[in-house]
Formats: C-alpha cells, structure tokens, sequence
C-alpha cells in the first residue's frame, strides 16, 4: 500500500504570503503527526491529530500556524503572512490505533518551504 | 529545555569496526525510546523502539534509567549503515521529541 504522501514537496513563497501544505497519511491511521525541520536540526514536533480531533497544538510556533483534519483522513498546515524563519522541512507521520507514543511513526518525504 | 541529547553531529568509523552513537534524554517519567533512521534520498523511518528490544540490521540499543541514555550500537558497521539517525522520545499523550541527529559515516 501507499505511504504517507505530502504535497508539494517544493514549496517557494514570497514573505508575506499564506501557504497551505498537504498530508495523506496511511489509510486507516488514525493518528497524525506535524513536525517542522530546520537545516541541521531534528524534526520538532508542532501538533498531533487524533481522527479530526487536534489533541495537541503545543508546539505551533505562532498563531500565524493552523493545522486542521476535518475528516480524519488528510490533514493541511497553514502558514499565514509567511516569514524567512519559517523556512524549513515541514514532515507529516501518521500511526495506526494504539498509544501514540509507543507507536511507529510512518513519516512523508516532507515539503521544502522556502521564504523568499 | 532539551529533552533528547545527540552528542556528536558527525561520526565516521571503518567498516568492520564498531560503532556507537550516543544518545541521553531529561525526562522523570517512564520513557518510551526510539531510534529514526534517514538514509540519502530517502524519508525518516523507524529503525527500533526499546520496548521491543529487538535487533535491526545489527543495532541494538539498551535504555539505561540510571544514565538517562539510549546509545545505539553495532559490532561491526557495514557501508549501508551510513545514514542520518535520530534518537526520539515519546512522552505520555501526544508530544515526541527528536535529537538533533548524528550523521554516520562508514569508510569503505
């Protein structure tokens, strides 16, 4: 079966601009991970999905982050009035039903924000 | 506040040596540990998780309560074992926390 896809893989805004990234987690996952990963860094966890339930949005830098999942399955990140420090890999990980933080992790191959 | 700790960013070794990278992590509760590994080109994927205290491709990694450490090692490193690895930690509920990675190199 199909991974986690995330669309798009490449993504360029001007600074100032909103930007909605996409997550297709595995087909029957119910749980959905965003982390943001800058350069040299490991990934940081911004928020986590349970069905369309936003269990926690802790790690969302600013107010100007919003992550939704209306129906449980595919999950967007919106960035308003983007900035230069929001520059980063953005990863999507989905996993199935248990206790998220003993389950596996299946990660998407990420989208590359680049603020201009 | 750090909550996973990756010491060395880059390590290099020869094939057929072995290799340990370490890992130490600040929480007080009862961890739950895990290994991520990227290999080039390549998306994140699990490599173990200490719960299952099980080998993969040669890894093993011990939790150590007393040291607050989760190092992974290998006996003898192989080329294909050249990769980015994360050390994470998952807390109870929701929140997981990654290192910052070390880059392993083996020299052929």
């Amino acid at each position: 079966g199909a991974g986690v896809s995330q669309s798009p893989r490449y993504k360029v805004a001007k600074r100032g601009q909103d930007v909605a990234l996409r997550c297709d987690p595995i087909s029957g996952h119910v749980s959905l991970f965003w982390y943001q990963q800058a350069l040299g860094q490991g990934p940081e966890f911004l928020t986590y999905f349970q069905n369309e339930a936003q269990l926690d949005k802790s790690g969302l830098p600013s107010d100007r982050f919003f992550a939704e999942r209306p129906e449980g399955s595919v999950s967007t990140l919106k960035i308003q009035r983007t900035q230069q420090e929001d520059s980063a890999v953005y990863l999507c990980a989905s996993s199935s039903p248990g206790v998220p933080a003993t389950d596996t992790q299946y990660f998407g191959p990420g989208t590359r924000l680049t603020v201009l | 506040a750090q909550r996973v700790t990756q010491p060395e960013k880059l390590l290099s070794v020869f094939k057929g040596a072995p290799v340990e990278l370490k890992c130490n992590y600040s929480y007080s509760g009862s961890p739950e540990l895990f290994w991520y590994v990227q290999y080039s080109r390549q998306r994140l994927q699990l490599l173990l998780r200490h719960i299952s205290r099980e080998s993969i491709k040669g890894f093993t990694a011990d939790l150590n309560k007393g040291e607050t450490s989760f190092h992974l090692k290998k006996p003898f490193a192989q080329e294909e074992d050249s990769a980015m690895y994360y050390c994470a930690l998952g807390l109870t509920g929701n929140q997981f926390y990654f290192g910052t990675g070390t880059s392993l190199t083996v020299i052929p």
